[in-house]
């Protein structure tokens, strides 16, 4: 079965560069999710897109942006790289109301 | 603001110990709780709870839901050295009427099961 596809799988960057995630959902599903984990922690949303349009909008900070395209994959932009950056960076997806979130395997992006 | 807490945070097991994980919750809007293992990478999904379903089981899991007590245990009978995880606990619901799916995690709960 089809699961939900991230881009790349390891990223390393230096401090004040920019960073684009990528998130494939499952087919058919329309909305997707971001979120963050930390080492250690637990998995922090970020943002979310419902039909290509942002949904709802969590911890995410102001130099991070994101987008759904029309093909419903969707990409996530970092720019100005912090160390504290650094974490496992997470893509789900779901059709609204009616199933469970299904993740992908992540980013790791580690900043230098 | 929405909280989850997940209990214990670790727990040494050995194999066929039972083991009960603990989940409360303070959402606004509930409309789930997740369960979900996670291992080296993504979570992978355990159980999903809502008002109409709160009980489930397959295999060695269960897992049910207490919506007067606002919380949730996970069951592992008979455990494996496979079951070595982190377990966490994810609640949907808060914010406004968009917020569908969008998930706030418990700490997790780390589970070693030693042979």
């Amino acid at each position: 079965a089809a699961g939900v596809i991230q881009s790349p799988r390891h990223l390393i960057k230096e401090k004040r560069e920019t960073a684009t995630l990528k998130c494939y959902p499952i087919p058919r599903h329309d909305t997707v999710y971001w979120y963050q984990q930390g080492p250690g922690q637990d998995p922090q949303f970020l943002i979310s897109f419902y039909e290509k349009m942002q949904s709802d909008k969590g911890s995410i900070p102001d130099r991070f942006s994101a987008q759904q395209f029309s093909d419903y994959h969707s990409e996530l932009n970092m720019s100005s790289l912090e160390l504290g950056d650094s974490a496992l960076y997470f893509c789900a997806s779901s059709i609204t109301g009616y199933t469970e979130a299904f993740f992908g395997q992540g980013t790791r992006l580690t900043v230098v | 603001e929405d909280k989850v807490v997940q209990s214990p945070l670790s727990l040494v097991v050995h194999e066929g110990d039972t083991v009960t994980l603990n989940c409360s919750y303070e959402v606004t809007n509930f409309r789930s709780l997740l369960w979900y293992k996670q291992e080296k990478k993504a979570p992978t999904f355990l159980f999903m709870l809502t008002s109409s379903g709160i009980e489930k089981k397959s295999g060695r899991l269960s897992s049910i839901l207490d919506k007067k007590e606002l919380s949730s245990i996970l069951n592992i009978t008979a455990t494996q050295t496979g079951d070595s995880a982190i377990y966490l606990c994810a609640v949907e619901g808060g914010g406004g009427g968009t917020s569908y799916g969008k998930l706030t995690f418990g700490q997790g709960t780390i589970l070693t099961v030693h042979p």
